[in-house]
This record gives structure tokens, sequence and C-alpha cells, in this order.
């Protein structure tokens, strides 16, 4: 299994500002996922982090909203830029193990923007 | 495009009572796992399962893979408080590397 580190752990921000997130994993990994989780919701994949190139992003995110950070095969960031309410929910980090077949999640970030 | 529906969405059972979750796709995926999240945690792993027709067994809890790999069911007997959390359903679509998690059954049981 694989220990995930995440910070902050929650945070309330004021709309228009910006948020990094940190994760930390206690092994290496070649793919580090994103996921969001709205609130009462099941998650949704953000992006794939993959060290030494451009994260892949899915369908309606973008670099610019959230810049991504993978500069070894242990860490990643997620950054949340120019936040609004709509922001408001839990960020996780995740690594997958097994083939990808086993999914390890961080304890997440509970974001509120006021 | 959400590609994994689970029902029930939301259950409030009684201690001692059975129930089953359903993940249904149109998709096919090499495996399906099984996760529980609690408030402020992120998703635990209970199960994954492989094989068209398989069935995995964890103490009270027993996992289904449909024949065709593209649903799984969740049965839990005599549930318990400790059961209560969020269920989600989760797989690769084959051809992918990317997990996609299912709608989530937030299961409530009551002492």
């Amino acid at each position: 299994s694989a220990v995930i580190s995440q910070k902050p752990s929650r945070d309330i921000c004021q709309r228009g500002t910006s948020l990094t997130i940190q994760c930390q994993v206690d092994s290496q990994v070649t793919m580090m996922f994103w996921y969001r989780q709205q609130p009462g919701q099941s998650l949704t994949l953000i992006a794939t982090a993959n060290q030494g190139s451009e994260a892949t992003y899915e369908s309606g995110f973008v670099i610019d909203k959230f810049p991504i950070s993978r500069p070894n095969l242990t860490f990643s960031t997620l950054t949340v830029s120019n936040m609004s309410p709509e922001d408001s929910s839990i960020y996780l980090c995740s690594v997958g193990q097994g083939g990808n077949e086993k999914l390890f999640f961080g304890s997440g970030t509970q974001l509120s923007v006021l | 495009t959400q590609l994994l529906e689970q029902s029930p969405q939301f259950l409030s059972i009684q201690e001692g009572e059975n129930l089953t979750v359903y993940c249904n796709s149109s998709s096919v995926f090499s495996s399906l796992q099984w996760y529980r999240q609690e408030p402020g945690e992120g998703p635990v792993l209970l199960v994954t399962v492989v094989t068209g027709g398989e069935v995995k067994k964890l103490k009270r809890l027993t996992f289904q893979f449909g024949d065709a790999r593209k649903d799984s069911s969740l049965h839990i007997t005599a549930a318990q408080p400790g059961d209560t959390g969020l269920y989600l359903c989760a797989g690769a679509p084959i051809g992918t590397y990317k997990y996609i998690f299912g709608t989530g059954t937030r299961l409530k049981v009551l002492a």
C-alpha cells in the first residue's frame, strides 16, 4: 500500500485568490491523479500528473485554472487559481498500484471559497 | 459523461438488515473496485473484482462482477452502524488507464 500525505487538510479562501495543495507519497509512483469531489457527490478526475511531462487534463478542466506540478516521483501539487465559490469542494490526490488496479488516496483538502 | 451509475443513491436501514448496491455501465471494464469513504477521509479500497462472474467475500460483504464485466454489485449482510459511509464503485474502461467513479451510494445504518 501507499501512504499519501496531503496538505492543507482544509482552508477557507477569499474569492480571486489561489491555493496550492501538496501531495507527498511514501514511495515512487509513475502516475498521480487529482480528483475533485463536490459537496455530496462522487469523485471527478481533474488530471493525471506524470513526472517529467505536462499533466493530462480531463474535459472541463484547464491548465490555467488548475496548474499542476510533478517535480519528482513522490510529490505533486495542484493549484486552484482565481477561486470562486463554485470551486468549493474536496480535492483529493491519488496514486495507483498493482497495474493501477488499486488506488490509494490522501485524506483530501476541504476547500471553502467565500 | 458519467459512465458508472450506482443505485440506490441513498439508503437508510436498521441494524441487522441486508442491502444490495448496484453499479452499472454500458462500458466494459478490465476490473472494478469498490471503495468506502467516511467523512473527512479519502476513499478506502474494499475489493477489486477482475473476472466476469467473479464473487468475492469480505466478512459480511459480498461483491460480484457481472459476466459481461459491465456491472457489479455489493451485498451487505446484517448491516452494522460501522458500515455507514459513502460506497463508490470505480474502474478504468478497457483501453484507458483513467479511473472513473460511480455516482455513489450513501448508506446510513441506524442502531
